[in-house]
């Protein structure tokens, strides 16, 4: 069965580096999602992506994050400088253009920012 | 008010009982409903959709009250193995966007 990826699984890194979180969408979804879960809070919504450009965004979502599709198959979530606040589960989701009420989930990036 | 609410539990009950969560949403906009599991620091995985007429599977069954903007789920028959975290989810468009908005998430413990 067809799955959504991200690399790495965890992450590690200093406050005030970037770092690039990686997602292998599946092959046929033409919208792409980056949510956020903080330990023992709820996942909440980034990001949406359709046809190159940002859909939506949330107020989470701020000068810091940057979304990119460089190639046709990875859907990259860029933190430009990280904060301690920024450690979480970063969850990739993708979707196809008919089926707009199922989203398929990866199996998460941890982020700690030390 | 929250977007969509549910009581954090946690839930403790025994092997066999049966639970009953529930969940309310504020935007009558919201346009599908789900609920989701999630084991510790996993990702979040369907477990059902809900509809209005009400649906069933196995032992799960799921019920939406769109007037009350309510939703519930039942759990027949616990096993430990269903002990996780059950994520209310609504999917809502705004601007042509389905975006998910979660719940907090309700945690049950089955005891042996």
């Amino acid at each position: 069965e067809p799955e959504v990826t991200q690399t790495p699984s965890h992450q590690v890194t200093q406050m005030g580096q970037e770092v690039i979180l990686r997602c292998v969408p599946i092959s046929n979804h033409l919208y792409f999602y980056w949510y956020r879960q903080i330990l023992g809070q709820k996942v909440e919504f980034l990001v949406s992506f359709y046809n190159n450009e940002i859909s939506e965004k949330s107020e989470i979502f701020d000068d810091q994050f940057s979304v990119e599709r460089p190639d046709g198959s990875n859907f990259t979530l860029k933190i430009r400088s990280t904060k301690l606040e920024d450690s979480a589960m970063y969850f990739c989701a993708s979707r196809t253009e008919a089926a707009k009420n199922i989203q398929y989930f990866g199996a998460g990036t941890r982020l700690s920012v030390l | 008010r929250k977007e969509v609410e549910q009581d954090p539990g946690p839930f403790n009950v025994p092997e066999g009982a049966t639970v009953a969560f529930n969940c309310t949403y504020s935007n009558s906009a919201s346009q599908s409903f789900f609920w989701y599991r999630q084991d510790c620091r996993k990702e979040p995985k369907l477990l059902m959709s809900v509809y209005s007429s009400g649906n069933e599977d196995g032992r799960f069954t799921a019920q939406l009250n769109r007037a009350s903007q309510y939703i519930s789920l039942l759990i027949r028959d616990s096993k430990l193995s269903d002990s996780a975290t059950y994520l209310c989810v609504v999917n809502l468009d705004t601007s042509g966007t389905y975006k998910y908005i979660f719940g907090t998430g309700t945690r049950l413990k089955v005891l042996a």
